[in-house]
């Protein structure tokens, strides 16, 4: 059964860069049939899709964050990341990642990390 | 962009009830790529429908999605206790992927 882990630091300061990473068990990230995608959800609203990635790197993002997000596979260690540039207190969320099956959609989604973004 | 309006915003049921939510699409969803998801108070969301109308895995049979286009619904043929919670649709054919706002189904 794939299980899906974020990490990362809880607290990000304005202007500087969010980083997570998704770690990968029970299945290998390098499976063709796999996309694995990033979403949030700021507190007590609805959910946002930041981006899928493949892994052989193909990268797929909402526009709306296009200019600000970075994501990366790591396969020698299982993982994907997820880089958030220059954040205000609007990026303040829920990072969730999650596995793209064949089905097109996320069926299987890590717990949730929470970032808040202040000084 | 697609954008998926979920009616109503709420809804009060009881334990047994049968209950229809809405998913409209702002255009056409790709092969009916129309995903629901429920959304539990302090989980991740789980994935119910793909497809419109596949279940799965491990999703009961009460549970039952349709539609095509522009208009879906999730059906609930009989709420269970576990049933009350936030469902959200959302569109994977078309870039870029977008949620509905949700439906929040709590108890009467």
């Amino acid at each position: 059964q794939l299980h899906l882990q974020e990490s990362g630091p809880g607290l990000v300061k304005p202007s500087e860069t969010l980083s997570l990473t998704c770690t990968v068990s029970g299945g290998s990230i390098r499976n063709a049939n796999y996309y694995w995608g990033w979403i949030r959800q700021p507190p007590g609203k609805g959910l946002e899709w930041i981006g899928n990635i493949y892994y052989t790197g193909n990268t797929y993002y909402n526009p709306s964050l296009k200019s600000r997000v970075t994501t990366s596979v790591d396969t020698s260690q299982n993982q994907f990341s997820l880089s958030l540039s220059s954040v205000t207190a609007a990026d303040m969320a829920i990072y969730y990642c999650a596995w793209v099956s064949g089905t097109g959609a996320f069926d299987i989604w890590g717990q949730g990390t929470m970032v808040t973004v202040s000084s | 962009e697609i954008v998926l309006t979920q009616s109503p915003g709420t809804l009060s049921l009881s334990p047994g009830e049968r209950v229809t939510l809405s998913c409209r699409a702002s255009q056409s969803v790709r092969s009916n790529y129309l995903a629901w998801y429920q959304q539990k108070p302090g989980q991740a969301p789980r994935l119910l429908i793909y497809g419109a109308s596949s279940r799965a895995s491990g999703i009961p049979d009460r549970f039952s999605g349709s539609g095509s286009g522009t208009d879906f619904t999730l059906t609930v043929s009989r709420l269970e206790p576990e049933d009350f919670a936030v469902y959200y649709c959302q569109q994977d054919g078309t870039s870029p992927l977008t949620f509905g706002g949700g439906t929040k189904v709590e108890i009467k």
